[in-house]
């Protein structure tokens, strides 16, 4: 099964500053249908379902704010968030979906310093 | 953008059965392909099976094979998972997912807020 490891666990970042998350897989995720990065990063704030935030390692979900951003390659992933909004707090999973059994990170949990 | 909504969760005991729905809402059902996923309490997210938007094709985790059964009923826009000779393991909330397209890509847009079942020893 391929791993994903998030870091850090936690994450205590300023009001307007940029919040970088990091997701490391133990084997590349480069999906050959599409050449592109099976990864996705989901959002969960308490009392909620996680939502979706990026695909495909880069590719924003409509309505999702372009604060939000996805990068890298190979086996190492960053979500960035530009400046950090108070409504942004939450825990935030990394995903691959490059082959069964898909799986997770362990989820970063992201709060205002 | 539809809505997810699981019922059936409960108490069981060890070896035991229970099923676990899922009433969709909101989008064209039978267009896309559904997983469940569950998490254990203190633990991380588990994929647990998938099925196309038709049903013609399922996938399961090696930790259920054998004993869980997905399916679906695009007629009344309902998802289901059959839990048999259920563990403690088991224990999770289990949560319905969309699958973008008809056939399973693997990421999540839109999620239910999850059904608890709890397996006693």
């Amino acid at each position: 099964d391929i791993v994903m490891t998030q870091s850090p666990d936690s994450l205590p970042v300023s009001l307007g500053e940029r919040a970088t998350i990091n997701c490391k897989s133990s084997q590349t995720i480069l999906h050959s249908s599409n050449n592109k990065n099976a990864l996705a990063w989901y959002q969960r704030k308490p009392g909620q379902p996680p939502k979706l935030l990026i695909y495909w390692a880069s590719t924003r979900e409509s309505g999702v704010p372009d604060r939000f951003s996805g990068s890298g390659s190979g086996t190492d992933f960053t979500l960035t968030i530009s400046s950090l909004q108070a409504e942004d707090v939450a825990v935030y999973y990394c995903q691959h979906y490059h082959s069964n059994p898909i799986t997770f990170g362990q989820g970063t949990r992201l709060e205002i310093k | 953008e539809g809505q997810l909504l699981e019922s059936g969760g409960g108490l069981v005991q060890s070896g035991g059965s229970l099923r676990v729905s899922c009433v969709a809402s909101g989008f064209t059902f039978s267009s896309h392909a559904m997983t469940w996923l569950r998490q254990a309490p203190g633990k991380g997210l588990e994929w647990v099976s998938g099925i196309s938007g038709s049903g013609g094709s399922t996938y399961y985790a090696d930790s259920v094979k054998g004993r869980f059964t997905i399916f679906r009923d695009n007629s009344k826009n309902t998802l289901f998972l059959q839990m048999n000779s259920l563990r403690a393991e088991d224990t999770a909330e289990y949560y319905c997912v969309k699958d973008p397209t008809t056939v399973t890509t693997g990421y999540f847009d839109l999620w239910g807020r999850g059904t608890l079942v709890t397996v006693s020893s």
